[in-house]
């Protein structure tokens, strides 16, 4: 079935640095892929999708590339705020075989400090 | 445009009860989905109604149930409640096909 891998947490990082949080995928199909965001107390927002291989999504300074030979679907920021602490969820949907259900990966918790 | 509301936001109930929750999604989208959070499974699929009918299950006992009315409002019930119940419960909403939009979820605990 799918599934969905990312690195674990949590990350903690200073103002500034640079961001990867890795993500890899298993698919039947041809997914479509997301990352989300959630804030303490709060649901998930939608921050980036690709729908096919090689996209890149982009939104807020972040970006991630749909890799379908590597599988992956990495989220990258070039330079992080104290407001982009957060946890943040890689997702797939593989809407070929009818299932359009969000297949989630376990969260990573991003901290950054000032 | 007003957002995914799902209420309450919190409830407390006792083991073997039953709880309702509610979402109503996005004007003018006829997708609702439900999805479980622990801190243990993580982020779960439920199941999703498009125009009044189940259109994909999860993996949950039968104790999980939903619908959804005509005018795309849905709600889940969890009877017998078990302590293994307490989660943050999101519904999700979308028009047809498309991005997914989330409401801020009913966390219940169950005692």
């Amino acid at each position: 079935g799918d599934s969905v891998t990312q690195m674990e947490g949590p990350v903690t990082l200073s103002e500034e640095a640079f961001l990867t949080i890795n993500c890899t995928y298993t698919a039947t199909g041809y997914p479509s892929l997301f990352w989300y965001v959630q804030y303490p107390g709060e649901g998930l927002q939608l921050l980036l999708k690709a729908t096919k291989a090689d996209d890149k999504g982009s939104n807020k300074g972040f970006e991630a590339t749909y890799r379908k030979e590597t599988t992956s679907f990495h989220l990258e920021k070039g330079s992080v705020q104290v407001s982009d602490s957060a946890v943040y969820f890689c997702a797939l949907s593989d809407r070929d075989f009818g299932n359009e259900k969000l297949t989630f990966g376990t969260g990573t918790r991003l901290t950054i400090i000032p | 445009k007003a957002g995914v509301t799902q209420t309450p936001r919190y409830l407390i109930k006792t083991r073997g009860q039953q709880v309702t929750l509610s979402c109503s999604p996005i004007s003018g989208h006829r997708s609702v989905s439900w999805y479980q959070q622990t801190p243990g499974q993580g982020l779960q699929f439920l199941f999703e109604y498009f125009s009044e009918t189940q259109r994909n299950k999860g993996n949950f006992p039968g104790r999980f149930s939903g619908r959804q009315f005509s005018n795309s409002r849905s709600e889940m019930n969890v009877s017998t409640l078990e302590l293994g119940d307490s989660a943050l419960y999101l519904c999700a909403s979308r028009p047809g096909r498309g991005g997914y939009t989330f409401g801020s979820g009913t966390r219940l605990t169950v005692v």
